[in-house]
């Protein structure tokens, strides 16, 4: 089963860029995963299924300043112009006869 | 609106057991596989259990199996997770998930705690 690694924190300021990378273990470089947003006491939010060729397709709603790419086993989450209320933790996710999580990014914005 | 509303949450004895239900609206449950996954106060998602449209496949955890039964009830657009065997590293949120090749919505949560 694959292992899913992300950084615990990650910072920027606000107006700026951040790209959050999630790691897929050895052999599943070419797995497909989502990422999540989730804010302090709420309930995960999908933003986007993304490949390893790097198409990814975002969930309805969440805005432009989100995107994805991937390389090689990395699979990344670009924010860009952060706002304030982009501070949330963020979770990848991906599947083998069961769903696996990263450990999640805690993103402040300065 | 899609709506996935958890329910049967609460303190619980170690050893116990508490069965969680889910109610769907909004879309048409019998038509999407679902899940349970939890989150232990301060931690991670963690995925707990996995049920298909017509109950035929289901997986479960390692940390869960052999304790936790799910279920659903596609004519009463509702979703279970029977928790039997309750240990305090069970104490978490549980969360239903609709699961379309990902975990496209999910519940509020209903937290379960278990101590003495």
């Amino acid at each position: 089963q694959p292992v899913v690694t992300q950084s615990s924190s990650a910072s920027a300021s606000l107006g700026s860029s951040v790209k959050l990378t999630c790691t897929l273990s050895s052999g599943h470089n070419k797995y497909i995963i989502a990422w999540h947003q989730q804010h302090p006491g709420k309930a995960p939010r999908y933003l986007m299924k993304l490949e390893g060729s790097g198409s990814y397709n975002k969930w309805s709603g969440v805005p432009d300043r989100f995107s994805g790419s991937s390389s090689g086993a990395d699979r990344y989450l670009t924010i860009s112009n952060l706002q304030f209320e982009d501070e949330a933790d963020y979770y990848c996710e991906t599947w083998d006869s069961g769903w696996v999580f990263g450990g999640g990014t805690k993103l402040t914005v300065l | 609106e899609v709506q996935l509303v958890e329910s049967g949450g609460g303190l619980v004895q170690p050893g116990g057991s508490l069965r969680l239900s889910c109610a769907a609206s909004g879309f048409t449950f019998s038509t999407y596989s679902m899940n349970w996954v939890r989150q232990a106060p301060g931690k991670g998602l963690e995925w707990v259990s996995y049920i298909s449209t017509g109950s035929g496949t289901i997986f479960y955890a390692d940390s869960v199996k052999g304790r936790f039964t799910i279920s659903r009830d596609n004519a009463k657009n509702s979703l279970y997770l029977q928790m039997n065997s309750l240990r305090a590293e069970d104490t978490a949120v549980y969360y239903c998930a609709r699961d379309e090749g990902w975990l496209s919505y999910w519940g509020q949560g209903t937290l379960v705690t278990v101590s003495s």
